[in-house]
C-alpha cells in the first residue's frame, strides 16, 4: 500500500491559488490518486481523482509528473469556505487488500 | 439517492456496556469500511469488507468487532467499549473493478465512552 506525506498545514488568503502536494514514493502500477475535502464533524467528501498527467474539474485541477510519486491539487481563487483538511488518498479499486488507507491530511486555512 | 447512513449519530455510553453502529448503504457497493477519527490523527481505518463474509482489519482493529452478513450492511460492534474508544467514526462504501471509482462516507458517529 503506498504511503503519502502531506504537508500538515497551509495558510492562504481569498482569491489565491493554493496547491497542495503530495508524496507517494512507492506508487504501484494499478494505483489511483483521489483527494478528498473533509469539514469539521462530517465525513471526506471526493474532490477529483487521476491516474497520470492533468485532471481538471469544476472545482479543482490535479497534476500527476509522469514519475506518479507525487500529485499536487490545485484549488483556484479560493474562498473562505474552502477552510477544511484536504486528504491525498491512492490506491487500486480493482485489487484485494489494505487499501484506502487516509494519511494525516492538510489543514488549509483561508483566511479574508 | 445514493447514500451511506450511519446511525445513531451521537451516542454516550458507560465503560463495558456493548454497544453497535450501524451502517447501510443503498449503492450496491462491494467494499465497505470503518474509520474513526481523533484530533490530530486523521482518519484511522478499523476494519474494512471487500465483500459479503469477508472482512479484514485495518490499522486499528483491537477493541471492535464487524460483521458483514449482507451487502449492504456493516455494523460496528464495541463488545467492551472504553473511554479511549471515544472518537469520531465513520462508515464508508466503494464499488470495486472500476477506474473512477470513489469512498462515499455516512455523516458519523460521535461516541463517548464514560
Amino acid at each position: 500500500l503506498a504511503k503519502t506525506t502531506q504537508p500538515i498545514s497551509m495558510d492562504s488568503y481569498e482569491g489565491q491559488e493554493v496547491n497542495i502536494t503530495c508524496s507517494h514514493n512507492n506508487i504501484a502500477t494499478n494505483d489511483y490518486i483521489t483527494w478528498y475535502q473533509q469539514f469539521p464533524s462530517q465525513g471526506p467528501r471526493f474532490i477529483i481523482q487521476g491516474y497520470k498527467t492533468k485532471v481538471t474539474n469544476e472545482v479543482a485541477s490535479l497534476f500527476i509528473p509522469a514519475d506518479r510519486k507525487s500529485s499536487t491539487l490545485s484549488l483556484p481563487r479560493v474562498s473562505l469556505s474552502d477552510t477544511a483538511v484536504y486528504y491525498c488518498l491512492v490506491g487500486d479499486y480493482n485489487n484485494a487488500g489494505n487499501m484506502l488507507t487516509f494519511g494525516g491530511g492538510t489543514r488549509l486555512m483561508v483566511k479574508p | 439517492e445514493a447514500q451511506v447512513t450511519q446511525n445513531p449519530r451521537y451516542l454516550i455510553t458507560v465503560t463495558g456496556k456493548k454497544l453497535t453502529v450501524t451502517c447501510s448503504q443503498n449503492m450496491n457497493h462491494e467494499y465497505m469500511s470503518w474509520y474513526r477519527q481523533d484530533p490530530g490523527l486523521g482518519l484511522r481505518q478499523i476494519y474494512y469488507s471487500m465483500n459479503v463474509e469477508v472482512t479484514d482489519k485495518g490499522d486499528v482493529p483491537e477493541g471492535y468487532k464487524v460483521s458483514r452478513k449482507e451487502k449492504r450492511n456493516f455494523p460496528l460492534i464495541l463488545e467492551s467499549p472504553s473511554p479511549n474508544q471515544t472518537s469520531l467514526y465513520f462508515c464508508a462504501s466503494s464499488s470495486l473493478g472500476e477506474a473512477n471509482e470513489k469512498l462515499f462516507f455516512g455523516s458519523g458517529t460521535q461516541l463517548s465512552v464514560l
